[in-house]
């Protein structure tokens, strides 16, 4: 596609539940990220893929959060046993690893925990 | 640990007006700093991309000015429109480390 996208645009689960959040990034992009953000925040890093592997999870707050992306492209983000503060507005970039590495974003996943 | 404050939190003008949008960081040593826009609900799209090495770039009505050495950015936006009216978000990112570092934005009105 033409830009990066995101699945589900919304998700509500119950506190307790597992979910996953879909990523799929511009073709070509080798770099991917995620952030989340809070209302009336700026967005916080969680974690950067380079190619397939995470070269940077020092942003995920603990260890119910855990992403993947196993071919190079697409990425998931899951959280185990979700916790009514972990409602957020996740959003994922990417970006060409070479020149300006400027980051395109999608459109959000807002997660609301209940 | 680098940290990114934007000034003012809000903003509200009257349609036409020329206006300025402050951001300052505290680690001199970035790689790059990009403006970007969010409207409620939505994502971020990118406005600007000033690499270290650039004072300032132009995009239409937007100017993006950088002085890396006192930690300082500005966003010049000229001659207002209501259809500007969105959150203004820079971020930076380090040269050590890919992330991106952003300030809280700065929500901006244009009143017709």
């Amino acid at each position: 596609g033409a830009g990066v996208s995101q699945t589900p645009s919304n998700k509500v689960t119950e506190k307790g539940k597992y979910v996953e959040l879909r990523c799929d990034p511009i073709s070509g992009h080798t770099a991917l990220y995620w952030y989340r953000q809070s209302l009336g925040q700026g967005p916080e890093f969680l974690i950067y893929f380079q190619g397939t592997g995470a070269a940077d999870d020092s942003g995920l707050p603990n260890d119910r959060f855990f992403a993947v992306r196993p071919e190079g492209s697409v990425s998931t983000l899951k959280i185990q046993r979700t916790e009514r503060g972990d409602s957020a507005v996740y959003l994922c970039a990417s970006s060409s690893y070479r020149g300006s590495y400027e980051q395109y974003f999608g459109p959000g996943t807002r997660l609301t925990v209940t | 640990k680098q940290e990114v404050t934007q000034i003012p939190a809000a903003l509200s003008v009257p349609e036409g007006e020329n206006l300025v949008l402050n951001c300052s960081f505290t680690d001199s040593a970035i790689y790059n700093l990009q403006w970007f826009r969010q409207d409620p609900g939505k994502g971020l799209t990118s406005l600007l991309l000033i690499q270290s090495s650039q004072r300032e770039q132009t995009s239409g009505r937007l100017n993006a000015s950088l002085d890396k050495s006192s930690g300082r950015s500005t966003l010049y936006i000229a001659a207002s429109q209501p259809g500007d009216s969105a959150t203004y978000l820079c971020a930076v990112k380090e040269t050590s480390g890919s992330r991106l570092t952003f300030g809280e934005g700065t929500q901006l009105t244009v009143n017709p």
